[in-house]
C-alpha cells in the first residue's frame, strides 16, 4: 500500500497565482484532512471530510477550497496564493471504522509564496 | 475550544532517558497519541494509550496518562540520536461522535553526542 500521497513535494507560486494540492490515499479511509504546519504554531486543521460528497471547515478554511468527488481524493485548492500561505501543508487519512482513530499522513508539500 | 499544551524543545545526551510531557483540558478525551515527525517528513503514529489505562509500555517508549490531572508523558529510554524528532502530542474527546483529533505544537527532541 503506498498510503497517503501528496504531489507536488515542492512548489514556488508567485502573489495571486493559484495551484491545486493533491492528496490521495489508497486505504479506503472515509475521513480526510488537510492541515498547515507552520514554526511555532504546530499543526492547524484547513478543511476535513468525513465522506465523499461531504466537506467542512477547520480552524484556518480562509484562502483554500476543498472538494470531496472519490473517497480517494481530497485535493487543496489555493484560488489566489498570498505570502502568508507559505508553509508546508499535510493530508492525513483516518481509519473512523476502528475506535482508535489513527491519522496517516502525507509526506507534505512544502510551499512559498514570493 | 478544547486544548493540547507541550513545552517546545528539549534537548538530552545520547544514552540518557527523555521525558516530553503534555496537558489536555477536554475531560472526555478517549484516545491520547504520540505521533513522531522526523525532518522533511510527515507525522507518524509512535504510540497511543487509551483512557482507561495510566500505563503502556513497548520497547524503549514508557507512557504515562493522569486523567485527574490530564497529563500525558512519553518516556524515551536510551535515547539514540535518531530519536531526534517532533513529537505532538494528541487527544481525540468523545463529544458530538467528532473524529477531529486535537494536536499540541510539537516537542523537539535534540539528542546531542
Amino acid at each position: 500500500n503506498a498510503g497517503v500521497t501528496q504531489t507536488p513535494k515542492f512548489q514556488v507560486l508567485k502573489t495571486g497565482q493559484s495551484m491545486t494540492l493533491q492528496c490521495a490515499q489508497d486505504m479506503n479511509h472515509e475521513y480526510m484532512s488537510w492541515y498547515r504546519q507552520d514554526p511555532g504554531m504546530g499543526l492547524r486543521l484547513i478543511h476535513y471530510s468525513v465522506g465523499a460528497g461531504i466537506t467542512d471547515q477547520g480552524e484556518v478554511p480562509n484562502g483554500y477550497n476543498v472538494s470531496r468527488s472519490t473517497t480517494e481524493d481530497f485535493p487543496l485548492r489555493l484560488l489566489s496564493a498570498a505570502p502568508s500561505q507559505t508553509s508546508v501543508y499535510f493530508c492525513a487519512s483516518m481509519d473512523t471504522g476502528s475506535a482508535k482513530n489513527i491519522q496517516y499522513f502525507g509526506a507534505g508539500t512544502r510551499l512559498s509564496v514570493l | 475550544g478544547e486544548d493540547v499544551e507541550q513545552s517546545l524543545f528539549l534537548s538530552v545526551r545520547e544514552g540518557d532517558s527523555s521525558v516530553i510531557n503534555c496537558t489536555y483540558t477536554d475531560s472526555s478525551s478517549t484516545y491520547l497519541y504520540w505521533y513522531k515527525q522526523e525532518p522533511g517528513a510527515g507525522l507518524q503514529l509512535l504510540t497511543y494509550i487509551f483512557s482507561n489505562m495510566d500505563m503502556k509500555q513497548d520497547q524503549r517508549l514508557t507512557v504515562l496518562l493522569n486523567k485527574k490531572d490530564k497529563h500525558l508523558s512519553l518516556r524515551i529510554a536510551d535515547t539514540q540520536t535518531g530519536d531526534s524528532a517532533i513529537y505532538f502530542c494528541a487527544e481525540r474527546g468523545s463529544s458530538g461522535g467528532s473524529y477531529i483529533p486535537t494536536f499540541g505544537r510539537g516537542t523537539s527532541l535534540i539528542v546531542h553526542p
